[in-house]
């Protein structure tokens, strides 16, 4: 069985200070990882994802993440918080043969000015 | 359309009432979900949908759920009998092929049901 714990249910940034939202997964098989964003009233976005190609991925607005087997861990960073950055933000993982997403509980960011 | 479409945007019901939510998908994805956005639960997988297939329903919690996508494209989610755990932000998605784990997903707003 597949699972994501994302550690920090709520995470308070200043701006313009370093975002680091943390992901570990568990997976018996190569997982694919996904970052989703989702912005008050509005629908899931993805921000970015990884494959198996390049451990180091680039997403939108700036974010990006290091899939580290060793570690288990999909952690998601940016260097320089926004205030548009608030949001609530889920780590997700899933594998071949296999659709649908399993998704992490959720990290609410707040960007203090 | 522009995107994923749910309907109603939010939905309070009696409880032991039936209800149905709506979804219209991309146009021309084949590949539907429907998930489930609890409060401090996070989003739960309920089914998937891909093309003519037989649907993917594993992940539906009882027999009061049910899903049905008609002509490959809007797809009805039925909660039979409603109760307060069924409370929730339902979340339907949409992507372009079946084939490929990498393919991206493109949510809806959802719909915000409260049983009361």
């Amino acid at each position: 069985a597949q699972s994501v714990t994302q550690l920090g249910s709520h995470v308070s940034v200043s701006e313009g200070a370093l975002v680091l939202l943390r992901c570990n997964y568990s997976s018996s098989v190569p997982p694919y990882l996904f970052w989703y964003v989702q912005y008050p009233n509005q629908g899931l976005q993805l921000l970015l994802k990884y494959t198996s190609a390049a451990t180091l991925v680039k997403g939108i607005n700036g974010f990006e993440a290091e899939f580290k087997k060793s570690e288990t861990s999909f952690h998601l960073t940016k260097p320089s918080a926004h205030m548009s950055d608030a949001a609530e933000y889920f780590c997700a993982v899933t594998y071949t043969g296999r659709r649908a997403l399993t998704f992490g509980s959720g990290t609410r960011l707040q960007v203090q000015p | 359309g522009a995107g994923v479409s749910q309907s109603p945007s939010n939905k309070v019901t009696e409880k032991g009432k039936d209800v149905e939510l709506r979804c219209d998908p991309i146009s021309g994805h084949t590949a539907l979900y429907w998930y489930r956005q609890s409060l401090g639960q996070g989003l739960e997988f309920l089914i998937y949908f891909q093309g003519n297939s037989a649907p993917d329903k594993s992940g539906l919690p009882s027999d009061r759920f049910s899903a049905e996508r008609t002509g490959g494209s809007v797809s009805t989610l039925t909660i039979q009998r409603t109760q307060q755990e069924d409370s929730a932000v339902y979340l339907c998605a949409s992507s372009p092929t079946g084939q490929g784990v990498d393919t991206e997903a493109f949510f809806g707003q959802g719909t915000r049901l409260t049983v009361v």
